[in-house]
């Protein structure tokens, strides 16, 4: 079982959707969850984190993390075209450098 | 630079010939990654580097891969005697350790690895 799972999809919606991500784990010791956008042919940029429990707004985007389920989502508020891309959740453990554990990632298609 | 530099953008090599891939990690930047991403998979850590310390290498998936970071800046990734399941997208990553402690990576474009 991976440490981290997440339906590759694809995941296609009409433009103004709004979009659920999800991702569920196993380790209870991650502190620290990430959200990444990967447009194709281009390396993963960071769209929010979240440490520990709650959530985070920015602007569109909406990130929750549910601890005692093990279970993190990414929501899309008025999807846009610009927004088709693969998502990808990542999660460490808390201090220092660690390393990021990253889930398989969701292709998502918004269409006109 | 402004961003992480990955060279060659793309690679075609044969079966059992050996491969370098160099990343420049943003300036200033102390910790480095590489990730590698197979087709429809997820981000698979390799190796990182984190100022002078010993790098965590538990990633790598053979003995045939190896990497150095000479002078806390660049980086090589070398895979000797390359298979084709080595065929991937070799992904480079730095970070500032900032942000509040959630350590964000910046990535680089990539190196896309076909072995034939």
């Amino acid at each position: 079982q991976k440490e981290v799972e997440q339906d590759p999809g694809p995941l296609s919606v009409p433009e103004g959707a709004i979009v659920s991500l999800n991702c569920t784990y196993s380790n209870s010791a991650f502190q620290y969850f990430m959200w990444y956008r990967q447009y194709s042919r281009k390396g993963p940029e960071l769209l929010m984190y979240t440490y520990s429990s709650g959530n985070k707004e920015d602007g569109r985007f909406t990130a929750q993390v549910d601890k005692s389920s093990k279970y993190i989502s990414l929501f899309i508020r008025d999807s846009q075209p610009s927004d088709s891309a693969t998502y990808l959740c990542a999660m460490r453990l808390s201090g220092g450098y660690n390393k990021l554990i990253f889930g398989a990632g969701t292709r998502l298609a918004v269409h006109p | 630079g402004a961003g992480v530099s990955q060279s060659p953008s793309n690679k075609v090599t044969e079966k059992g010939k050996d491969v370098e891939l160099r990343c420049d990690p943003i300036s200033g930047h102390t910790a480095l990654y590489w990730y590698r991403q197979s087709l429809g998979q997820g981000l698979e850590f390799l190796i990182y580097f984190q100022g002078n310390s010993a790098p965590d290498k538990s990633g790598l998936p053979s003995d045939r891969f190896s990497a150095e970071r000479t002078g806390g800046s660049v980086s090589t990734l070398t895979i000797q005697r390359t298979q084709q399941e080595d065929s991937a997208v070799y992904l480079c990553a730095s970070s500032s350790g900032q942000n509040g402690g959630a350590n964000v990576l910046t990535f680089g474009a990539g190196s896309r690895l076909t072995v034939l």
